[in-house]
Formats: C-alpha cells, structure tokens, sequence
C-alpha cells in the first residue's frame, strides 16, 4: 500500500525566506502527483499536478518537482508571504490496475509566516 | 463553472439519526470518492466509485454507505450516526484515463452529539 510522507510537519519562518517542503512516497508506481493547500476548516486547493512522466511544474512562486524513480516530491515556495501560512498536502495518484485512480495523501505540512 | 458541490456545509445531528451528505459534480467525471478528516490523522477514504452502479470500500468505511445511481452524483449516507463519526468530510472528483487532478468539494463538518 503506497505511503506517503511529508517532512516537516511543521514549519515557521520570516516573510520574503525561499523554503522548500517535502513529500515522499514508497510505490513509484503513480499516475501523478498533485500538491494541495488547506486554510484552517477550509477544502483543499490544488496548486500544482505534476504527471508521472514530468518532472516538475511551475505556477507563480510555487515550483514542484517529482523524482518518481526515488520516490520525492518537493514544493518550493519563493520570496513567501504570511498569506502563503496554510496546510500544504502532498497527494499521489495510483498507477495500479486494482486501485486506479485513488490518492493518498500525505498528512501535511502547516507553513506559517510571519510579517 | 467545473465544481464538486457538497451539501450541507455544516450540520449538527444526534446518534442514531440517519443522515445524508450529497455529493454533485459537473465535469462529467467517472471516479468519485469520500474522504474523512479528522486531526492528527490526515485525510482517510471511506468510499469510491470507479463508475456508475461501481462503487468499493476505502481505509474507513464502517458506518458509511454510498451508491452511486447517475455519473454525477455520489451521496455519502449514515445509517445510524455516532460521536466518533464527528468529522470534516470531503467529496472529490476526477477523470479516470485522463492526465487530470482531482477537484474537491469545499467540505462539510458534521457534529454527532
């Protein structure tokens, strides 16, 4: 069964800091991979897919990468900004005949910026 | 606009009073699913569809049940609700055979009491 991880679970820092947030994944099997952002009580917001065959994906200030053969994924997040402060979700797709179709996720990385 | 809509967002109901969380896309999607969120423990699935009248258990189904009768709508239904089924919920949808992402519902929290 595929698990997904995301490292660190937590993390604070200072308006403008370049920071990067990890996801890894243990079945390289995946259709895509597909980073979402969570404001508290709030639905999830997809900010980046990336399929299986690219290897990363830029939107704005986000940049995301995927190394499927080592199983890695990060988001890199530029010049960031207290409104950037949210739950940011690592999510893959599985590539599996049996299980097609459905996402793990993993369970999160809180960002928080301050002024 | 290409939406999932879910509905109710908020609702507060006693153990033991079936309810029913509805679940509609636009996009003409074949793959629909349930998930549960519940702090500390991420975001779990309860349900799938694969298609109309396919549907297949996830990490969390007990308590729940689905059906889906038409593509586009997918309603997630508890039989006899109890307090450890107090949880946000999310319905989300995608393609199954296309190179697109999943859309999400914008979330309904449900209280049991």
């Amino acid at each position: 069964k595929q698990e997904v991880t995301q490292i660190p679970a937590a993390l604070s820092v200072p308006e403008g800091e370049n920071l990067v947030l990890n996801c890894s994944f243990t079945d390289s099997a995946i259709y895509n991979l597909q980073w979402f952002r969570q404001d508290p009580g709030k639905g999830l917001t997809s900010l980046l897919l990336i399929q299986s065959s690219q290897r990363e994906q830029t939107s704005g200030r986000l940049n995301a990468s995927l190394d499927k053969s080592s199983g890695r994924s990060t988001l890199y997040i530029a010049a960031s900004q207290p409104g950037d402060s949210a739950t940011y979700l690592c999510a893959v797709r599985d590539d599996r005949g049996s299980t097609l179709g459905r996402l793990y996720f993993g369970r999160g990385t809180q960002l928080t910026v301050w002024p | 606009e290409a939406q999932v809509t879910q509905n109710p967002r908020y609702l507060i109901t006693v153990t033991g009073k079936k309810l029913t969380v509805t679940c509609s896309q636009n996009m003409n999607h074949e793959y629909m699913s349930w998930y549960r969120q519940d702090p500390g423990l991420g975001l779990r699935q309860i349900y799938y569809s694969m298609n109309v009248e396919v549907t297949d258990k996830g990490d969390v189904p007990e308590g729940y049940k689905v059906s889906r009768k038409e593509k586009r709508n997918f309603p997630l239904i508890l039989e006899s609700p109890s307090p450890n089924q107090t949880s946000l919920y999310f319905c989300a949808s995608s393609y199954l055979y296309h190179p697109y992402g999943y859309t999400f519902g914008s979330g309904t929290r449900l209280t049991v009491v």
